[in-house]
């Protein structure tokens, strides 16, 4: 029983390079959500997405591109990474939008930019 | 806006006392409410939810948390904390569970 699974677990970039976080479920889960997460904040939501082909932004959307071409992938972009990126990232995803369909999180994606 | 505050950062209790972590909320409506755990190196785990009924809920792993409208408070709480209870601390507040506004956090050092 995957989960959430994210790839890579760690990842080292210089400035200005591109690169893309992968998130995959095998709950069949409607909902994804991308999130950052940095020491004192909490986790920010960055983009989520309802549903194959519907996507939105979150709180701190900007430098990041999300697609959903398929219900199990929601990939996140970095289009030109910048040292306040360094950070780590969670996918989560769950069933419906409502209270009683919590999230279930990937373990994380550790992102230093250089 | 909604918003979330943890006023502790870190929380240091000796093991088999009681815990009780604070988290205060900012939310126009009725709000959708989460305590999650993440241990070392981890996602992070839902203990409990509370969007009705009831204002004391159980959740996993032996712990509780008390909603209280007057005071915008949705309190966690332990009886008697393990070692394994070492871990990180989320509160969260939404309209809905997957749009989430989550607290700094508050880490929890368990002494032997």
């Amino acid at each position: 029983n995957a989960g959430v699974t994210q790839t890579p677990k760690f990842q080292v970039l210089k400035t200005g390079q591109s690169m893309t976080l992968q998130c995959a479920q095998d709950m069949n889960h409607e909902y994804m959500s991308w999130y950052r997460q940095d020491p004192g904040m909490g986790l920010r939501l960055i983009h989520y997405s309802v549903g194959a082909g519907i996507t939105d932004q979150g709180e701190v959307p900007n430098g990041y591109n999300v697609s959903r071409s398929t219900t199990e992938d929601f990939p996140l972009r970095l289009l030109s990474a910048a040292p306040s990126q360094t950070s780590v990232y969670f996918c989560a995803s769950s069933r419906g939008q409502g209270g009683n369909q919590p999230q279930h999180f990937g373990d994380g994606t550790r992102l230093s930019i250089l | 806006a909604q918003s979330v505050t943890q006023p502790d950062i870190h929380i240091t209790v000796s093991e088999g006392a009681s815990l009780e972590l604070r988290c205060n909320y900012s939310y126009g409506a009725t709000p959708y409410l989460f305590w999650y755990v993440q241990s070392p190196g981890q996602g992070l785990q839902l203990l409990l939810k509370y969007f009705s009924g009831d204002t004391l809920v159980q959740g996993i792993k032996g712990f509780e948390a008390e909603f209280k409208r007057s005071q915008s408070s949705f309190n966690l709480r332990k009886p008697s904390v393990h070692w394994s209870d070492a871990a990180e601390y989320f509160c969260a507040v939404g309209p809905q569970g997957n749009k989430l506004t989550f607290g700094g956090g508050t880490r929890v050092l368990v002494k032997p």
